[in-house]
């Protein structure tokens, strides 16, 4: 079972930022927060993850509050283009059976124009 | 550098026929995985390889699905039969160490089956 909340879908106007927000009360000390996306007829596509300090790259930014809860995917000029259904996934730091990435519904970015 | 190559992209059977799914992962990857996405829903791991050796198949429906990764490299996937509920994309994915941490798994375009 997958171990994070997301509002099943959200919108946003072409250019603004998109807030994605998900709960993961149940994250524990050895768990990252991945952030995948999955645009229409394609796999997943990696975007980023953290541990517990904020990460920013060239597709996001990723804001992890300090009790590890919730977390928020930010797009800041989001574009047609990043119309996809985006999941939050937690996934344990050592490996073996547990490495695996576990999927909920993730939330279905729509971007407007 | 190159990415999760899978083929084929789509493949239409009849119910009670078989089918096979190939994926080459990317060069030095470990592990190795196959998903199953049902339209609508997330995917669902149904096992993961680590080189050649299996580490989690707890949700391969072994009556008649199959994978093997004999060289520790490329993989199939195969079902026999099938029925009409195994109508699915079907995800192969790699990373690069079964251990240690931050390691990102990279997802192929996916194999997309219709049994009718």
């Amino acid at each position: 079972d997958a171990k994070t909340t997301q509002p099943p879908s959200m919108d946003c106007a072409e250019g603004r930022a998109a807030n994605l927000p998900c709960n993961h009360s149940t994250i524990s000390g050895n768990e990252y927060v991945y952030w995948y996306r999955q645009i229409h007829s394609q796999g997943p596509q990696y975007i980023i993850h953290g541990l517990k300090n904020n990460e920013t790259n060239e597709m996001a930014s990723l804001i992890i509050t300090e009790d590890r809860k919730s977390s928020t995917l930010i797009l800041p000029h989001a574009t047609l283009r990043d119309t996809a259904v985006y999941y939050c996934i937690v996934r344990p730091l050592v490996g073996g059976s547990n490495y695996k990435l576990t999927f909920g519904k993730g939330t279905l970015l729509t971007v407007n124009p | 550098e190159a990415g999760v190559a899978q083929s084929p992209r789509y493949k239409i059977i009849e119910k009670r026929q078989s089918v096979a799914f190939w994926c080459n992962p990317i060069s030095g990857h470990a592990t190795l995985y196959w998903y199953q996405q049902i339209l609508g829903q997330g995917p669902k791991l149904l096992i993961q390889f680590q080189n050649n050796g299996v580490v989690d198949d707890s949700q391969l429906p072994k009556d008649r699905f199959s994978a093997e990764r004999l060289k520790g490299v490329d993989s199939t996937l195969k079902i026999q039969p099938a029925k009409l509920e195994d109508s699915a994309v079907y995800l192969c994915a790699s990373s690069s160490q079964g251990r240690g941490h931050g390691n990102t798994i990279y997802f192929g375009e996916g194999s997309w089956l219709t049994v009718v």
